[in-house]
């Protein structure tokens, strides 16, 4: 595609479901980036894949979440035993370099709602 | 974490006017980029300037960089109603993730 997919791009989960969110990046693009945006606020650092190296996961707020890119293309992000404060958009973005700069595409993000 | 603070955290214009919003960062940077989200399209790069640069324009819009403050302003000229969104400025270091600020509302009336 043209964009970075992500899906589903609206998720209503009932408290302590597990729930998997998966993005499709641009293709060809190395880098892979999650985030999390609460209402009201900018998008919060989860994790950073290259290709299908996880570098960074110094964001993921507990042991509950899991990233995974086992191909360097797709990504699924996996919450398990949801709570009500893993309420949020979850984002996804994809980059053509490993560093140095470069700007970052994002998806239109999945809406999770935990109830 | 978040890196920057946007300054101001609401902004509300006439169109024609110019908005600026101001970013603060706390660590060193490669380079900083400045993002809209609107409703309608997620996120959308605006403009990169790099640690070396001080000054960079694109269409109607100027972004300056001092990194012995550790921050960065970005300007929008003759604003229009479309320029409604909210803008982030982000931080790259050493090839890391881009790490956002809490963002700036801005509201263009017609």
């Amino acid at each position: 595609g043209a964009g970075v997919s992500q899906s589903p791009r609206y998720k209503v989960a009932k408290r302590g479901q597990d729930v998997a969110l998966r993005c499709d990046p641009i293709s060809g693009h190395v880098s892979l980036f999650w985030y999390q945006q609460a209402l009201g606020q900018g998008p919060e650092f989860l994790t950073y894949f290259q290709n299908e190296a996880q570098l960074d996961k110094s964001g993921l707020p507990s042991d509950r979440f899991f990233a995974e890119r086992p191909e360097g293309s797709v990504s699924t992000l996996k919450i398990q035993r949801t709570q009500q404060e893993d309420s949020a958009v979850y984002l996804c973005a994809s980059r053509v370099r490993t560093g140095g700069g470069g700007e970052a595409f994002f998806g239109q993000g999945t809406r999770l709602t935990v109830v | 974490s978040q890196q920057g603070e946007e300054d101001p955290q609401a902004l509300s214009i006439q169109e024609g006017e110019n908005a600026t919003m101001n970013c603060s960062y706390k660590t060193s940077i490669n380079n900083l980029q400045w993002y809209r989200q609107n409703s309608g399209r997620g996120l959308v790069h605006l403009i990169l300037i790099r640690s070396n640069e001080r000054e960079k324009h694109s269409g109607r819009l100027r972004v300056t960089l001092d990194t012995s403050k550790k921050s960065s302003s970005l300007l929008i000229t003759a604003s229009r109603a479309a320029d409604t969104a909210s803008y982030f400025c982000a931080t790259e270091w050493g090839g890391t993730a881009l790490i956002f600020g809490k963002g700036t509302t801005l509201s263009v009336s017609s």
